[in-house]
Parts: C-alpha cells; structure tokens; sequence
C-alpha cells in the first residue's frame, strides 16, 4: 500500500552510538516532517523540510540532524545519542495546498542505554 | 506561540454512555485535525475541520469546530470498546503547515 515508510521499526543504542533513521513516502507529498512520541507529551516536532532542499528546525531539534535527500526521502540522524532520546520516532508527510491530514509511518521505538 | 489543550487527558467510560472531548486552542485556526492512536500503532486521521461551524461524523464519533472560541470537541456518541484508543487533536495555524498537538486523551470503554 501506498503511505510513509519508516526504518528500523525498532533499534537498541549504546550512549554516544550515531544512527540514522530513515523515512519514505511514495504519494508525491512535497512537505516531510520527524516528531518525538513520550508517554503524557503529545507529539513534538524535531524538524520539518517544505519542500525538496530545505530543512527547518522544529519545537525539538537539539541533538539531532535531518537530510532531505530527494522529494521522497527525509532522514533523522542521532549523531551521539543519549538516554534522554529514548523514544518513539514518527515521520509524516503532507501535500500542503489541500485539504488533508499528515499521514504518519509506523514508528521507530528507540531505546538508548 | 501555538498552545494546543485537550481535556481531560484521561478518560475511563461505560458502554453506552456518551463523552465529549475538549480541544482547546490559543491563537487562530488554519486547520483542525482529529487523529487516533491504538497502542504501539501508528496516528490514523478521524477528521479535519477547515472552517467555523465545520461538523463531520463518522460512526459514533462526530468533530465540531467553533473558530470564534477556539475550541472543537470530539463527541463520543453510545461508546463501544473498540473506540479505546487515544485521540490526539492538532492545530496549525498562519499558513504554515506545521501542526502543533494536544497531549492526547486517553479513552478507554468498559463493558
């Protein structure tokens, strides 16, 4: 089915380890966003990229990296992950200009010990 | 700043009975979202709400949007226990495309 691919779906870190997440979607959506899912916090956006090329930082960002690679591909990248980014990772894409929700992946669960 | 607030953010009822969920909102509206979230699953959208006055039902649950209070409410009509999930509301606002959700409301329906 078309929609957001994320992978891994779920990763275990040592502290101080780097990894990428990596996130794809196939409905030509041109807006692709990254967001952090803790118990009772809602989501939180890490960063967000309009449009092919260009990247912005989110409510977030701290300690983490993003590459927009092409129209389809938005990574997020732990350079040296700690503890505290111990969580679900979402990536979610949209066409702004219609009337349409984000549509999400499935998740990365994140563990950092 | 944006601030978006759902109450309550817990929320335990019977079968049958009704609910309504409060989102409420601190600056104008471009969109209003309404997602679902079963456990360890991903976010499904319910509804957006473009405009004041917007309502959409789907099944027993029906959004509405009221721009002038900067509020919308998520109505639970006769629950079953297949609406246990959490229901996340979200806002953006001055065309930027860039949701900012509520904390969630965790519903869970009892037999």
């Amino acid at each position: 089915n078309a929609g957001v691919t994320q992978t891994p779906k779920f990763q275990v870190l040592k502290t101080g380890q780097s990894m990428t997440l990596q996130c794809a979607q196939d409905m030509n959506h041109n807006s692709m966003y990254w967001y952090r899912q803790d118990p009772g916090m809602g989501l939180r956006l890490i960063y967000y990229s309009a449009s092919e090329g260009t990247t912005d930082k989110g409510e977030v960002p701290n300690g983490y990296n993003v590459s927009r690679l092409n129209k389809r591909e938005f990574s997020l990248r732990l350079e040296s992950a700690a503890p505290s980014q111990t969580s679900v990772y979402f990536c979610a894409s949209i066409n702004t200009g219609r009337r349409q929700p984000q549509h999400f992946g499935d998740g990365t669960r994140l563990s950092i010990l | 700043e944006l601030k978006v607030e759902q109450n309550p953010l817990f929320l335990s009822m019977q079968e049958g009975k009704n609910y309504t969920i409060y989102c409420n909102y601190s600056t104008t509206s471009d969109r209003l979202y309404w997602y679902r979230q079963d456990p360890g699953k991903s976010l499904e959208s319910l509804f957006v709400l473009l405009s004041n006055g917007a309502v959409k039902q789907e099944g027993r649950l029906m959004a509405s949007l009221d721009t002038k209070a900067r509020l919308s409410t998520l109505h639970i009509t006769a629950a079953v226990h297949d609406l246990s999930a959490t229901y996340f509301c979200a806002v953006d606002s001055g065309g930027s495309y860039i949701p900012t959700f509520g904390r969630g409301t965790s519903l869970i329906v009892h037999p």
